[in-house]
């Protein structure tokens, strides 16, 4: 089945501890975004790629960096974790606006800092 | 950019009644309109989406309305039922490829 997988599903890790959180899709989407969630919240976007190019939202912490090395793959780095980002991280993605808008989601990672 | 106020923020039901959340949107460009459900712990899913040419589309016991002029739209559920309790997020789409959602509304229908 088509899909957007994400891993780890749970990921802990210390205060000032870089972590990577990955994203895979076999959708053969344009468009993929990174979301942070907390407690029922709204997602908020973080960045998205569309392609290769990447839009990073003005709001979002330096500390916070993507890569898309290929269409299927897409990662979030976090450099330094603080306890403000704890929080569930939600990949989705998308065709391009040409032909649909649809954003599926992958099944988010959480992440918890200690 | 775009601003989406969603109420009410949380809505108790008893199960067979129906349920109805609102969501205003402040870019008139917008022209994509879905809603999410998310059950605790899980992905936000895809339930409906509507564009900016149609006023009203249904699947189901699941309807959304769009009044462009006002703009605002509204997601109806008919005949809920245990499993509808979740939080629902209604978004916009502007120019682009982003989605601004609304604050969510956390729906507990009672048996």
């Amino acid at each position: 089945d088509a899909m957007v997988i994400q891993n780890p599903r749970y990921q802990v890790t210390q205060f000032g501890k870089p972590v990577t959180l990955s994203c895979s899709q076999t959708l053969n989407h344009n468009v993929m975004y990174w979301y942070q969630q907390k407690s029922s919240q709204a997602p908020k976007l973080l960045f998205h790629y569309y392609d290769k190019d990447f839009n990073n939202e003005a709001d979002t912490p330096d500390n916070f960096q993507s890569r898309r090395p290929n269409t299927s793959f897409c990662f979030l780095d976090i450099r330094s974790p603080g306890l403000g980002d704890a929080a569930m991280y939600l990949c989705a993605t998308s065709r391009d606006q040409r032909e649909g808008y649809k954003q599926f989601f992958g099944p988010g990672t959480r992440l918890t800092v200690l | 950019g775009e601003n989406v106020e969603q109420h009410p923020s949380t809505l108790s039901v008893q199960e067979g009644d129906s349920a109805v959340i609102k969501c205003t949107y402040s870019d008139s460009a917008s022209n994509y309109f879905p809603w999410y459900k998310q059950e605790l712990g899980k992905r936000p899913q895809l339930i409906i989406d509507i564009r900016s040419n149609v006023g009203e589309k249904k699947d189901q016991r699941i309807a959304v309305t769009l009044n462009k002029t006002a703009k605002h739209f509204s997601l109806h559920i008919t005949e809920t039922q245990p499993e509808d309790s979740a939080v629902y997020f209604c978004a916009a789409k502007a120019a682009g490829n982003k989605l601004t959602f609304g604050g969510g509304t956390r729906v507990l229908v009672k048996p």
